[in-house]
């Protein structure tokens, strides 16, 4: 019964192609997020959800989508698909917004 | 501006103490979070602490604070190989609501 759930975990696609990941949280937490790790292991947020309501977008494309058909759902959809988009993308749910987070065990998108 | 460091790396022996660094610039941080990171795997939350605090004990876990500094540490005691990963720290920016993540120190431990 795993608390964050993602899928796929892996992704190969070529560049141009539009894709999805799905984002799953069974905490009952309020809040979701989506991070992207480089290949650096650096970490940046790139949205976050409050009860299906956004609160964050955090200077991302607008090839990249996230929708949230209720609070226990944060997909994220990307369009147009970019060589600089290979990277490993996290979600993280939490209670509140500043409770802890707690992550998924993250989508290693490849683009070819 | 919102800025967290960490050393890129440390190697110790198995069965020493580890103590990981981290310095933050938000003076308005109220939670500041260690996360480990093993290879291929999530982020798993470790430990964190109020900025009211100076120090947490959680088993072999001691987070201490120095708010003043912006300094933050995480000393891990009778370190074992299981330990090796990459451990992140992270600032809550409470009016933003969004965690910022330091660069990640890559602990290697080696019997």
């Amino acid at each position: 019964d795993t608390a964050v759930s993602q899928t796929p975990k892996y992704l190969v696609t070529q560049m141009g192609n539009d894709k999805s990941i799905k984002c799953e949280q069974n905490l009952g937490h309020d809040t979701m997020y989506w991070y992207k790790q480089d290949s650096k292991k650096f970490l940046k947020i790139m949205f976050s959800y409050n009860n299906k309501e956004l609160i964050i977008n955090e200077t991302v494309p607008n090839r990249f989508s996230p929708k949230s058909p209720d609070k226990a759902h944060l997909n994220l959809h990307i369009n147009s698909l970019e060589l600089g988009d290979s990277a490993v993308y996290f979600c993280a749910s939490s209670l509140l917004g500043n409770q802890p987070q707690h992550f998924g065990d993250g989508t290693r998108l490849s683009i070819l | 501006g919102e800025d967290v460091e960490q050393s890129l790396f440390l190697s110790v022996r198995e069965g020493d103490s580890s103590v990981i660094n981290c310095t933050y610039t938000d003076s308005s941080s109220t939670y500041l979070y260690w996360y480990k990171q093993e290879p291929g795997a999530g982020l798993q939350l470790l430990t964190y602490i109020f900025s009211n605090m100076d120090m947490k004990q959680d088993q072999r876990l001691t987070v201490l604070l120095n708010k003043k500094d912006k300094h933050l540490s995480l000393r891990i005691a009778d370190t074992q190989t299981g330990d090796s990963a990459i451990y992140f720290c992270a600032e809550m920016n409470t009016g933003f609501q969004k965690l910022v993540f330091g660069t990640g120190t890559r602990l290697l431990v080696s019997p």
